[in-house]
């Protein structure tokens, strides 16, 4: 079974630039999340989706990030424009169900490592 | 917001020996979790301990859940190199509506 895949890797933009990442969860699973993770720190939630409904998204900097998930199964996270506290690793994850109706664990993508420079 | 607070920040010890990790939390939680994260990769899951549990095994890890101190330890016996990661406890808190808030983290390095 293939794991939840995000791309790029890894970014590198200037400050003031538009730049998206891209999500697609394990096959099935209802629940996406988006985190971010400082260095040196354990990961953030910017936004929880159950299928394509954002359902927790108090945490996302809505004045330059955006996300959707249409259909509800692969996603997108944009950042327009970036800063440079945004240079961070963005991981998604996904679950079957949300915490804590099956006390699901989460799967974790590689992330996707940006520097704004 | 950082739920947890893992302690040590920074543990190293030689192949063999056990490797203690401990997390505090804040707020009233439904479960805890610990996960592995590996030098440039994602967070792999570990163990799940939930809040009416005290202590649960899996292999060589330990883990033991204090509600009444909001604490919690994992235990990693006879550590090999490829444990060397950092360790994150999560916790899923009561009132957050099912979202996992993280701790800090603690590096473990287990020198061959």
């Amino acid at each position: 079974e293939a794991g939840v895949v995000q791309s790029p890797r890894y970014k590198i933009i200037e400050k003031k630039q538009p730049v998206a990442f891209w999500c697609n969860p394990i096959s099935g699973h209802n629940t996406l999340y988006w985190y971010r993770q400082n260095l040196g720190q354990g990961p953030e939630l910017l936004i929880r989706y159950e299928n394509e409904e954002a359902v927790d998204d108090s945490q996302l900097p809505k004045d330059r990030f955006s996300a959707e998930r249409l259909k509800g199964v692969d996603s997108t996270l944009k950042i327009q424009p970036a800063e440079l506290g945004d240079s961070a690793v963005y991981l998604c994850a996904s679950s079957l169900e949300p915490l804590p109706l099956q006390e699901e664990t989460q799967y974790f993508g590689p992330g996707t490592r940006l520097l704004v420079l | 917001s950082q739920q947890g607070e893992e302690d040590p920040q920074a543990l190293s010890i030689q192949e063999g020996e056990n490797a203690t990790m401990n997390c505090s939390y804040k707020t009233s939680i439904n479960n805890l979790q610990w996960y592995r994260q590996n030098s440039g990769r994602g967070l792999v899951h570990l163990i799940l301990i939930r809040s009416n549990e005290r202590e649960k095994h899996s292999g060589r890890l330990r883990v033991t859940l204090d509600t009444s101190k909001k604490s919690s330890s994992l235990l990693i016996t006879a550590s090999r190199a490829a444990d060397t990661a950092s360790y994150f406890c999560a916790t899923d808190e009561e009132t957050s509506g099912s979202r996992l808030t993280f701790g800090e983290g603690t590096q473990l390095t287990v020198n061959p």
